[in-house]
């Protein structure tokens, strides 16, 4: 059963903070995604990685920043938590797609994050 | 710029009734279109996908080119249907998916 796991189901944080949010797959898959899911708002794609080391900006990607070291990880960081930034989030990845097409994206439950 | 546009915020059915959640997109290529559905408490996962062509749970899909538009159709809706659904496009040549506002179907006993 492939599996897309996220640290934490819930977190509070407080304004000002660093924060950390990690996705670990273990499908082997090449690429990897972070979205904020809002009310209304759909799913916006912050970053992405299609390789270690790799990362490309999404729509959103104003006071976030990623990192992947490795395959199976991708961390979305938040450099200093604002309220604005209180959400849903969502890590999903997918193989990589033969000659640029799609492939399905398999994602994690998310997590609900609060910045006081 | 590529856009995924979903009319409906909210679309209640009676149970037994057809169920028609409205997608259209804005993109000068040719597309890849997906439904998402993401049930109560469950995670986001695929539904169906255009180029597979496949029903899935009774559901289908067909991409009209000329109306730019994959509107998800089932003809006969459960209680079991209730959930929100996302519809998505991937644009060939990148990496990025975009995705539509959602419609949270709610299925009426």
């Amino acid at each position: 059963d492939v599996k897309v796991t996220q640290s934490s189901r819930y977190l509070v944080k407080r304004t000002g903070e660093k924060v950390f949010l990690e996705c670990v797959q273990d499908m082997d898959h090449e690429n990897m995604f972070w979205y904020r899911q809002d009310p209304g708002l759909g799913l916006r794609l912050i970053y992405f990685s299609y390789d270690v080391k790799m990362k490309e900006k999404g729509d959103i990607p104003e006071g976030y920043s990623v990192s992947r070291e490795k395959k199976e990880r991708f961390s979305l960081i938040l450099e200093s938590a604002s309220t604005n930034q209180t959400s849903m989030y969502l890590c999903a990845s997918s193989l990589a797609g033969v000659a640029g097409g799609g492939n399905e994206q398999f994602f994690g439950p998310g997590t609900r994050l609060t910045v006081l | 710029a590529q856009r995924v546009t979903q009319p409906e915020k909210l679309l209640s059915v009676f149970k037994g009734a057809p169920v028609e959640l409205k997608c259209n997109y804005s993109y000068s290529g040719s597309p890849e279109l997906f439904w998402y559905v993401q049930y109560s408490r469950q995670r986001l996962q695929l539904l169906l996908r255009h180029i597979s062509r496949e029903s899935i749970k009774g559901f289908t899909a067909d991409l009209n080119k000329g109306e730019t538009s994959f509107h998800l159709k089932k003809p006969f809706a459960q209680e079991e249907d209730s959930a929100m659904y996302y519809c998505a496009i991937h644009t060939s040549g990148t990496y990025k998916y975009i995705f539509g506002t959602g419609t949270r179907l709610k299925v009426l006993a």
